[in-house]
């Protein structure tokens, strides 16, 4: 079966500072995986995907993520962390070929000034 | 480009009445999710379409939520009657049609609180 973890509930990260948020998954086969970002009273949006190819990939508003295989993670990095990137985020796995989309239960990274 | 809308935002109602929300995909989209998302939780999938056709139900709980797709396009979700439990928000999302790797548009959800 497949699963999402994403370990912190909260990441508390300062301004100017690389940030990490973390993600393991379960799934059979080669994963699609994917990172979503949710501000208040707005639905999901899109940051970035791994299908294949290079383990690093870029996305949106700066943000990367790492696929390891091995360690069966993907986190998501961002070299220097702005206030306005406080947000909900969320990892999602999706097994090769499949179409059900695993979500985990998000985690919320909270950027000071 | 217009992105997936939905209506209403927020909903208020008593358990046991009917409640149904509304989404309309991005154009092109053949592929329409329905997700309902507890407090502190992750979107959970309640059903997927293709088109018309609804491929992926098995987490619909079928005694009271239907859904409906008639013209391939926009969607409807009822739940009758509602209960406590029902409170939530309702995403509706949409994708491209394909390999399982496209991405996900989501509308910004009906939140849903029964009294």
């Amino acid at each position: 079966a497949q699963s999402v973890a994403q370990p912190e509930d909260q990441v508390n990260v300062a301004e100017g500072n690389p940030l990490t948020v973390k993600c393991t998954y379960s799934v059979s086969g080669n994963p699609y995986l994917f990172w979503y970002v949710q501000y208040p009273n707005r639905g999901l949006q899109f940051l970035l995907k791994y299908i294949t190819g290079d383990n690093l990939v870029k996305g949106s508003y700066g943000f990367e993520a790492e696929f390891n295989k091995s360690q069966t993670s993907f986190h998501l990095k961002k070299p220097s962390a702005l206030v306005s990137d406080s947000a909900l985020y969320f990892c999602a796995v999706r097994g090769y070929g499949g179409f059900k989309t695993i979500f985990g239960a998000g985690t919320r990274l909270f950027v000071k000034a | 480009e217009a992105g997936v809308v939905q209506s209403p935002r927020y909903k208020i109602i008593e358990k046991k009445q009917p409640v149904a929300f509304w989404c309309n995909p991005i154009s092109g989209h053949n592929t329409l999710y329905w997700y309902r998302q507890n407090l502190g939780q992750g979107p959970e999938l309640l059903i997927r379409y293709e088109n018309e056709e609804a491929v992926d139900d098995s987490q619909l709980p079928k005694d009271r939520f239907s859904a409906e797709r008639l013209k391939g396009v926009d969607s409807t979700l009822k739940i009758q009657p509602a209960e406590l439990g029902d409170s939530a928000v309702y995403l509706c999302a949409s994708s491209f049609p394909g390999t399982g790797g496209n991405e996900q548009f989501f509308g910004p959800g009906t939140r849903l609180t029964v009294l």
